[in-house]
């Protein structure tokens, strides 16, 4: 069974600083992997998807990899901004069972001014 | 258009009243999903229809009963429904179903906060 973990549940860090969130899967059969953003009691924001034969994607300040083989997966911020204070969930798809979206729990980002 | 909508924005009901949810995408996508989100947890899966078809019920109550009468509009009609209901109801839609490979990425609404007093 597909168990999603994200490390630190909680990060606050001063404006300015880069930083990474962290996302480990247990089994390295997937499609792809997805990174959202949910700001409090709004819907989810699509921030990127890695297919599984690919090691990164890029999107502006934002960097996504992806080590299938380790099972692990890293959301690279650059030059935080306090708009960027948000809750960020990772979400793995693999070709077993119904091939739903399985979620990690979250890491919450605030980034103070 | 490339936004998946829902409306309700907020919906207050009581436990013998009938409501519905409705959600809508305009990108042609064949997929579509309800979600539930409760506070501080990840969304949890109910429903997926692939092609208008209902493929894949994640074992919800019959309190909740899906309907999806085009490839662009999803509702989610809400019975006797119990206080532990109320949650953040998400809609998301994605070009292929869930099993098919490849490039295949999912976009939420906004979500109907729903009360049930």
């Amino acid at each position: 069974k597909q168990e999603v973990t994200q490390i630190p549940a909680a990060l606050s860090v001063p404006e300015g600083e880069n930083l990474v969130l962290n996302c480990s899967f247990t089994d390295s059969a997937i499609y792809n992997l997805q990174w959202f953003r949910q700001d409090p009691g709004k819907g989810l924001t699509s921030l990127l998807l890695i297919q599984s034969s690919q090691r990164e994607q890029t999107s502006g300040r934002l960097n996504a990899s992806l080590d299938k083989s380790s099972g692990r997966s890293t959301l690279y911020i650059a030059a935080s901004q306090p708009g960027d204070s948000a809750t960020y969930l990772c979400a793995v798809r693999g070709p077993i069972g119904t091939g739903k979206l399985i979620f990690g729990q979250g890491t919450t980002l605030q980034v103070k001014p | 258009d490339t936004e998946v909508t829902q409306t309700p924005k907020h919906l207050v009901m009581g436990m013998t009243n009938k409501k519905s949810l409705k959600c809508e995408q305009h990108m042609g996508h064949r997929a579509m999903y309800w979600y539930k989100q409760k506070a501080k947890k990840p969304p949890e899966l109910m429903f997926v229809y692939s092609y208008e078809k209902l493929s894949i019920n994640e074992s919800v109550p019959s309190r909740f009963s899906p309907e999806c009468p085009n490839s662009s509009l999803l509702n989610l009609h809400l019975h006797a429904l119990q206080p532990e209901d109320s949650a953040l109801y998400l809609c998301a839609s994605s070009l292929r179903p869930p099993l098919a490979e490849g490039h295949n990425e999912q976009f939420f609404g906004p979500g109907t906060r729903l009360t049930v007093l």
